[in-house]
């Protein structure tokens, strides 16, 4: 298993919803991380986990909460959340420490109404 | 601070080579790598350079040369599928941070 899978594909919410995304890669990575990627703009990093160890938060606001389970699975819980939130939500893996390719998953496209 | 430049836009032909440049500010660097991403899906990985030369990878090739923050991603044999916007990215030593430039649209043309 080579792929890094995203749930849900498409996700939309309204600004008072509790709602919750998934990722999952199974190539033995100890590194995943959260971008969120707006139209024709690059992906901005917002979380990363080491070794299941919060390594990295991108200043990013509380209504953005990331956990990580394990080692295969990383979940980011949204609430309150704005429309300016709208956005491709990418995950992705690395085997570990230093210039390891990332591994992109596809994606959770998220609407906030 | 950091600061990554890509041209906005490209345009060439199929069965071209094009060349994409990518010119990089940054304190503590540990590496330039090249992501492909095609319209509405996730970035693919294309290259990773860390020390200077030329890496080649089929019809790929990426060159680095740190003194002058400089990188670029050779495309050869352009095909109508390489239609996408390219990614420079830079990570920085210290952690896993990857900082990625604003990307560069390729358009080939038949």
């Amino acid at each position: 298993d080579t792929e890094v899978t995203q749930t849900p594909k498409h996700l939309v919410m309204g600004m008072t919803n509790k709602k919750s995304l998934k990722c999952e890669q199974h190539m033995g990575h100890r590194a995943m991380y959260w971008y969120k990627q707006k139209a024709k703009k690059p992906p901005e990093l917002m979380f990363v986990y080491s070794y299941e160890k919060l390594s990295i938060n991108e200043s990013v606001p509380s209504r953005f909460s990331p956990e990580c389970p394990n080692s295969s699975l990383l979940n980011l819980h949204l609430h309150a959340l704005q429309p300016e939130d709208s956005a491709l939500y990418l995950c992705a893996s690395s085997p570990g420490l230093g210039g390891d390719e990332q591994f992109f998953g596809p994606g959770t496209r998220l609407t906030v109404l | 601070g950091q600061n990554i430049d890509q041209p906005t836009e490209m345009t060439a032909t199929e069965g071209a080579i094009v060349q994409i440049n990518c010119t990089y500010q940054t304190s503590g660097f540990n590496g330039l790598f090249w992501y492909q991403q095609h319209a509405g899906e996730a970035p693919t990985f294309l290259s990773y350079n860390v020390l200077d030369g030329l890496e080649e990878k089929g019809r790929f090739s990426s060159f680095l040369s740190r003194s002058k923050g400089y990188s670029y991603l050779l495309l050869k044999e352009l095909q109508m599928k390489d239609s996408a916007s390219y990614l420079c990215a830079v990570r920085k030593t210290g952690g896993f941070k990857t900082i990625f430039g604003a990307g560069t649209r390729l358009f080939v043309k038949a």
